[in-house]
């Protein structure tokens, strides 16, 4: 089993929608917990960091459910600038990170 | 402040051919990565360190090697290079907080290699 696992994608929706994408875990003793956002051919740069049981900032909502290790990033009223590829990361002495799901926001 | 540092931006290597890539960071992050990516694909951990003189094995790393002699740097070594290693490779620092979690990670702007 992987150590991080995330939905394959691709997702397409189209702008205004909400979307959600689910991570899982293999390590139950993982610290801490990442979204990263990924533009083609580019460096991972940070979304949101997941220390307790989840955090709000503005459309993104991240929740980590540490008993049925499963992090989850919900993504509402879609925009065009969305479209990128979304990492999950978690942290287990080292940072591990998931393949990706690729988002596309359609007009 | 310039945060984590990749040199070079491209490279072409033939077959057999050996490089380095070289990582710094100005951030005094004790814990340092490199990543490969493949096109299409996620990040995949070659070796970390969590300290100037402590390497370790990640997910991927033969014929890699890495050596971590200061805090700042952090450098790749390919001896042989060979066309299965034509990728993107990404250097991260983190820093351990006080409660002892690792911060987000911080990303050079990556190497695109090509061994032909």
């Amino acid at each position: 089993r992987k150590e991080v696992e995330q939905d394959p994608g691709p997702f397409n929706v189209p702008e205004g929608a909400t979307v959600a994408f689910n991570c899982t875990y293999s390590n139950s003793a993982s610290q801490s917990f990442f979204w990263y956002r990924q533009d083609c051919r580019k460096e991972p740069k940070l979304l949101m960091s997941v220390y307790s049981s989840g955090n709000e900032d503005g459309r993104f909502t991240a929740q980590l459910n540490r008993a049925s290790q499963y992090i989850s990033l919900l993504i509402r009223d879609s925009k065009l600038s969305d479209s990128a590829t979304y990492l999950c990361v978690v942290n287990i002495g080292d940072m591990r990170f998931g393949a990706g799901t690729r988002l596309t926001v359609k007009p | 402040n310039a945060g984590v540092t990749q040199t070079p931006k491209f490279r072409i290597l033939k077959i057999g051919q050996s490089m380095t890539l070289q990582c710094t960071q100005d951030m005094n992050h004790n814990y340092m990565y490199w990543y490969r990516q493949d096109p299409g694909m996620g990040l995949k951990l070659i070796y970390y360190s969590v300290g100037a003189g402590i390497t370790d094995k990640g997910e991927v790393p033969n014929g890699y090697n890495v050596s971590r002699s200061t805090t700042e740097d952090f450098p790749l070594r390919l001896e042989l290079a060979a066309p299965s290693q034509t990728s993107v490779y990404f250097c991260a620092s983190t820093k351990v907080h006080e409660t002892g979690y690792n911060t987000e990670a911080f990303f050079g702007q990556g190497t695109r290699l090509t061994v032909v």
